[in-house]
């Protein structure tokens, strides 16, 4: 079984570019999330769909990010224009239940450094 | 919100001896979940072992437990006989049935595993 896919695994832009994050999640996941940790801080919850749905964006920091997740298969996380703020390691998690203790698989993560 | 405290950046051990994380937690709940994952330099981050708050036995897998004591929302991880592969970052996590599917992290411990 294929894991959780994450491109690019590393992005280096300039700030005021536009860059845009992909998700892989595992087959027949129908939850996928978004987390980011910023350098020596948390991880922290950016939001989560279920299937192309967007169930919970609570965690996302401003209207310069969108996620989406067309069809509920990948997903795709777009931040523009970027920020130096918005430097850190992208995570994409899938899950097959949406139970709270249904674990997360985890991609490798993006990092994203804004210049 | 909820928070979770890793007070220890870096930890080390040798192989084969016995380390124990320390996590706490702070929360007015009295439903939700503990987790341990770790993430090796390789980056993914994977899941080493789950508590549920309503069960008093700790949670133990292999060569992982857990010391979960609810009253002093404290939730550490012993490792026995460490291995060099053991060597990773370790995050903490909690998640509440009532704030959603977010997972809320620690700041993470990195375990270092010497010869």
């Amino acid at each position: 079984e294929a894991g959780v896919t994450q491109f690019p695994s590393h992005s280096v832009i300039e700030k005021g570019q536009t860059v845009t994050l992909r998700c892989d999640p595992i087959s027949g996941h129908d939850n996928l999330y978004w987390y980011r940790r910023v350098m020596g801080k948390e991880i922290k919850f950016l939001l989560h769909f279920v299937k192309e749905s967007k169930q919970d964006e609570s965690g996302m920091p401003n209207n310069r990010f969108l996620a989406e997740r067309t069809g509920g298969t990948y997903s795709t996380l777009k931040v523009q224009p970027a920020e130096l703020e918005d430097s850190g390691v992208y995570f994409c998690a899938s899950s097959q239940y949406g139970f709270s203790n249904s674990p997360l698989h985890f991609g490798n993560g993006t990092r994203l450094t804004v210049t | 919100a909820q928070t979770v405290t890793q007070s220890q950046p870096e930890m080390s051990v040798q192989e084969a001896e016995t380390v124990t994380l320390s996590c706490t937690y702070d929360t007015s709940e009295s439903d939700y979940y503990l987790f341990w994952y770790k993430q090796p330099p390789s980056r993914q981050m994977i899941l080493v072992i789950r508590q549920e708050a309503y069960k008093q036995q700790n949670a133990t897998e292999n060569r992982f437990s857990v010391n979960f004591q609810k009253a002093a929302k404290s939730f550490s991880l012993k490792i026995s006989d460490s291995q060099l592969g053991d060597a990773a970052m370790y995050f903490c996590a909690y998640r509440s049935p009532n704030s959603g599917y977010a997972l809320n992290f620690g700041k993470g411990t990195s375990l270092l595993v010497t010869p």
